[in-house]
């Protein structure tokens, strides 16, 4: 079935790097991606791979995809207060849709 | 509008009444989808439209939940006989379907308790 796995809570110091792993199940997922939750603030998209690629980088972030394995990782590099929230990791489905992890709370130590 | 608009932001109810929630997505988004998010858990998909009708309702976890979209732009998701398993923030986003990268815009939610 659809399902989409990811580790539960991540605790990081300050100025280290965060990387957050996930697993999904349908190897036709045409793009992957990392949703964002704030404290008390809806998703936000945070940013997203297409199948066909292996690696994405965007500044601090850096998104790995190894279809085989079905395995994705989003890496934050020079980890800030700010990136305290919750990421989820999602897949897509057939045409449209969606479907999310159970999300990594991500705790920055000082 | 700007953003997905979500109404009611919070709704308390009892316990067998009937609720209505409303989801207005952004202006010529084609794509409207519903979650449910429990405390601690990830967004559960319920069901997604294409225009006005449910391209997928597979997440519709009875019949006690309904969801329509009659003209292709506002949604109202319906949940008959409500249950104390039913509260939970009702999430709903919109996107431009096609062949785009197919992002959510995310609504804020409506907090549904059920006494």
């Amino acid at each position: 079935g659809e399902d989409v796995e990811q580790s539960l809570f991540l605790s990081v110091r300050e100025g280290d790097s965060s990387v957050i792993n996930c697993t999904y199940t349908d190897s036709s997922s045409t793009y992957l991606y990392w949703y964002k939750q704030e404290p008390g603030a809806g998703l936000q998209l945070l940013t997203y791979i297409f199948s066909n690629m292996d690696m994405k980088q965007d500044q601090r972030l850096t998104v790995l995809l190894n279809k085989k394995d079905k395995h994705l990782s989003l890496r934050i590099a020079d980890t800030q207060t700010g990136d305290s929230a919750i990421y989820f990791c999602a897949e897509s489905i057939g045409d449209d849709k969606i479907i999310f992890g159970k999300g990594t709370r991500l705790h920055i130590l000082p | 509008g700007a953003g997905v608009s979500q109404t009611p932001s919070n709704k308390v109810t009892e316990k067998g009444k009937y609720v209505e929630l409303r989801c207005d997505p952004i202006s010529g988004h084609t794509a409207l989808y519903w979650y449910r998010q429990s405390l601690g858990q990830g967004p559960e998909f319920l069901i997604y439209f294409q225009g006005t009708g449910a391209a997928d309702d597979s997440g519709l976890p009875n019949d006690r939940f309904f969801a329509v979209r009659p003209e292709g732009s506002v949604s109202t998701l319906k949940i008959q006989r409500t249950e104390r398993g039913d509260s939970a923030m009702y999430l709903c986003a919109s996107s431009r379907g096609g062949t785009g990268t197919g992002e959510l815009f995310f609504g804020e939610g409506s907090r549904l308790t059920v006494l």
